[in-house]
């Protein structure tokens, strides 16, 4: 069965510092992939996201994502982050022909020391 | 423009009731999706719903069930309260194409079962 794998469950990093956070998918073909944010009593906003071509995405917020089909990841990056990026950020894949079904990771807590 | 909008922020019951939570998705969009987040267990997709009918459903037992209506708002309805089903209950919504369709969520309904 596919699934997504968060291996960090939580980091803290200093303001300013770069950021990766961490994504290892388990599927035999390429899903479509997307990085979401969930700030505390929020909801999920999409960051991201990587369907084809161009393995290096650019998000909002400063973020990117690079895909490796080598390596099965899909890792977020940012090169200097700011306060207001403390928050859970959830990998998830969609698995081609099943349309709808996203499937998330456990998610990484993200800390920002000042 | 609106986003998805939810209904109740929270709700609170007891086990053995019902509950009905209610969606309404961003304007243009024809599909709706619920995923529950569990303390514990993550996010895992409940429901698929595209022009008022179940297009996909994740493992969860029947007494999980919904409806879209004719204005594509969504319901979802949990028969028989358990303990356990006490999570956030997030809404997506999306235009409905085929494939890595971005889904947009709702801030959520928190479920609490005593």
């Amino acid at each position: 069965a596919q699934s997504v794998t968060q291996p960090d469950i939580h980091i803290t990093v200093s303001e300013g510092a770069s950021l990766e956070l961490r994504c290892n998918y388990s599927y035999g073909a390429t899903p479509y992939l997307f990085w979401y944010v969930q700030s505390p009593g929020q909801g999920l906003q999409l960051l991201l996201k990587y369907f084809s071509g161009d393995t290096l995405v650019q998000g909002i917020k400063g973020f990117e994502a690079e895909f490796k089909r080598s390596q099965s990841s899909f890792n977020l990056r940012k090169p200097s982050v700011h306060w207001s990026d403390a928050a859970e950020y959830f990998c998830a894949v969609e698995r081609g022909g099943s349309q709808g079904n996203l499937i998330f990771g456990k998610g990484t807590k993200l800390s920002v020391k000042p | 423009e609106a986003g998805v909008t939810q209904s109740p922020t929270h709700l609170i019951k007891t086990r053995g009731q019902q509950a009905t939570l209610r969606c309404s998705p961003i304007s243009g969009h024809t599909s709706v999706y619920w995923y529950q987040q569990a303390l514990g267990l993550g996010l895992q997709f409940l429901l698929w719903y595209d022009e008022g009918e179940e297009r996909n459903r994740g493992n969860f037992p029947p007494r999980f069930s919904g409806r879209q209506f004719p204005n594509y708002s969504s319901e979802l309805n949990v028969n028989a309260l358990e303990l356990e089903d006490s999570a956030l209950y997030l809404c997506a919504s999306s235009l409905g194409l085929a494939g890595g369709d971005e889904q947009y969520f709702g801030p959520g309904t928190r479920l609490t079962v005593t």
